[in-house]
């Protein structure tokens, strides 16, 4: 079983929609990161949480310690939208290490 | 330049055969890691230095060195490429130590063994 498990792989829309991409993660953390890798390949930090919940334009990061859960959520989606969101969480015993989720392809249809 | 540079974009390179992927960053950052990415798996850590003159060993080390003279750079040596090591690679730094220093990435290296 991979440490940082997300849900779902893949994920349609119609612009305009509330979208939720899941995190869980099975070790002990010091934060957790949201990524967002863009077709094309560049890859840009969206969030780095270690507890509650951070907002940023549409975009909203909650994470449930207790859990082991985290959620992205994008309101009123857009089709520019589209990419891979990768969850990442840095161990709390190496913080030197981080583990990475095999992302969430999300695709925003006008 | 603002932010982490790498360099080349792509190769293709035959197996056998020596490469370095450069990495330079200008934000002072103290951490640099490099990482690969391949299909249906997540970034997997090559190897990382928490500052100038250390570096450590990721999850997949194996047929890769790498240094840290300076702040700013990050080379990634390959000293004699095998097919498998076909892959994108990323490089990235933040501030270690800082609890709200998010990861910067290069736009990654797309390299081919054949």
């Amino acid at each position: 079983k991979n440490e940082v498990e997300q849900s779902p792989q893949n994920l349609t829309a119609q612009e305009g929609e509330f979208i939720t991409i899941n995190c869980s993660y099975s070790v002990g953390i010091s934060a957790l990161h949201w990524l967002q890798q863009h077709p094309g390949g560049g890859i840009v930090s969206l969030f780095m949480l270690s507890s509650g919940k951070k907002k940023h334009g549409r975009l909203i990061a909650t994470i449930n310690i207790q859990e082991k859960h985290s959620s992205l959520h994008i309101t009123a989606s857009h089709p520019r939208d589209s990419a891979v969101y990768i969850c990442a969480v840095g161990l709390s015993y190496n913080t030197d290490k981080l583990i990475f989720g095999t992302g969430t392809r999300l695709q925003v249809f006008p | 330049i603002a932010g982490i540079t790498q360099a080349p974009t792509s190769q293709i390179l035959a197996a056998g055969r020596r490469m370095t992927l450069r990495c330079t960053q200008d934000m002072r950052h103290n951490a640099m890691y490099w990482y690969r990415q391949d299909l249906g798996l997540g970034l997997r850590l090559i190897h990382y230095s928490n500052t100038a003159g250390t570096t450590g060993k990721g999850e997949v080390p194996d047929g890769y060195s790498v240094s840290r003279a300076n702040t700013d750079d990050f080379p990634l040596t390959l000293a004699s490429a095998v097919p498998s090591q076909t892959s994108v690679y990323f490089c990235a730094s933040r501030e270690q130590g800082r609890v709200d220093s998010p990861l910067h990435f290069g736009n990654g290296t797309r390299l081919t063994v054949t």
